[in-house]
């Protein structure tokens, strides 16, 4: 099992490009999540699926779109890309029986310049 | 408001001694209160979970006790090794299966 995995692992952008953030998971699970890292920040939620085909918003959702169109796959998607979003964006997915317990992928780092 | 805090100031112990890392909470009342630990570059790995109803649990060396009349969890490593270095995060259960973290406390044990 490969767990979870996350593409790109780094990418450089310009303000105003967009791209997207691909996460799969070999797991079956239902649950996954996107979570940014910023220094002294912790990680913070962006977006969350609790099931295919369902999205909902976290913490810090503003400037990002997710989409859930298969149970392993989640997609985050910067549309416009600002300095702001540079940060280290780390994928999760969970059981439905587990108590929240998250399986974390290697993460991808974005550069916005 | 909603606060997770752990202290930012990075740990530094000696190979042996026990390392005792604090998370504090403030205006939550998490069923569960789990433990991450991250290494530079790599995402975060589970390594413990606590109920609310429970007192302390146990794995290894490890030990995290949870105190919800404090709104207090506490981490120790017993007999650290310096590959017990690394940042431990806290998160709690905020009732949607999704978790709030901690910013993470950095572990540094001296050889």
């Amino acid at each position: 099992n490969a767990g979870v995995t996350q593409t790109p692992k780094f990418r450089v952008l310009k303000t105003g490009q967009s791209m997207t953030l691909l996460c799969a998971q070999d797991m079956n699970h239902e649950y996954m999540y996107w979570y940014r890292q910023d220094p002294g920040m912790g990680l913070r939620l962006i977006h969350y699926s609790v099931g295919e085909g369902t999205t909902a918003k976290g913490e810090v959702p503003d400037g990002y779109n997710v989409s859930r169109l298969k149970k392993q796959n989640f997609l985050l998607g910067l549309e416009s890309a600002a300095p702001s979003q540079t940060s280290v964006y780390f994928c999760a997915s969970s059981y439905v029986q587990d108590e929240g317990t998250q399986y974390f992928g290697p993460g991808t780092r974005l550069l916005v310049l | 408001s909603q606060k997770i805090e752990q202290n930012s100031e990075a740990l530094n112990i000696q190979e042996g001694k026990t390392a005792t890392l604090t998370c504090n909470y403030t205006n939550y009342s998490p069923a569960y209160l789990q433990w991450y630990r991250q290494d530079p570059g790599r995402g975060p790995v589970f390594l413990l979970l606590i109920r609310e109803n429970e007192k302390e649990k146990r794995k290894e060396r490890l030990k995290v006790t949870f105190d919800t009349t404090l709104k207090q969890s506490l981490f120790h490593i017993t007999a650290s090794q310096p590959a017990d270095s690394a940042t431990y995060l806290c998160a709690l259960d905020t009732g949607r299966r999704a978790l709030t973290f901690g910013s993470g406390t950095r572990l540094q044990v001296q050889p």
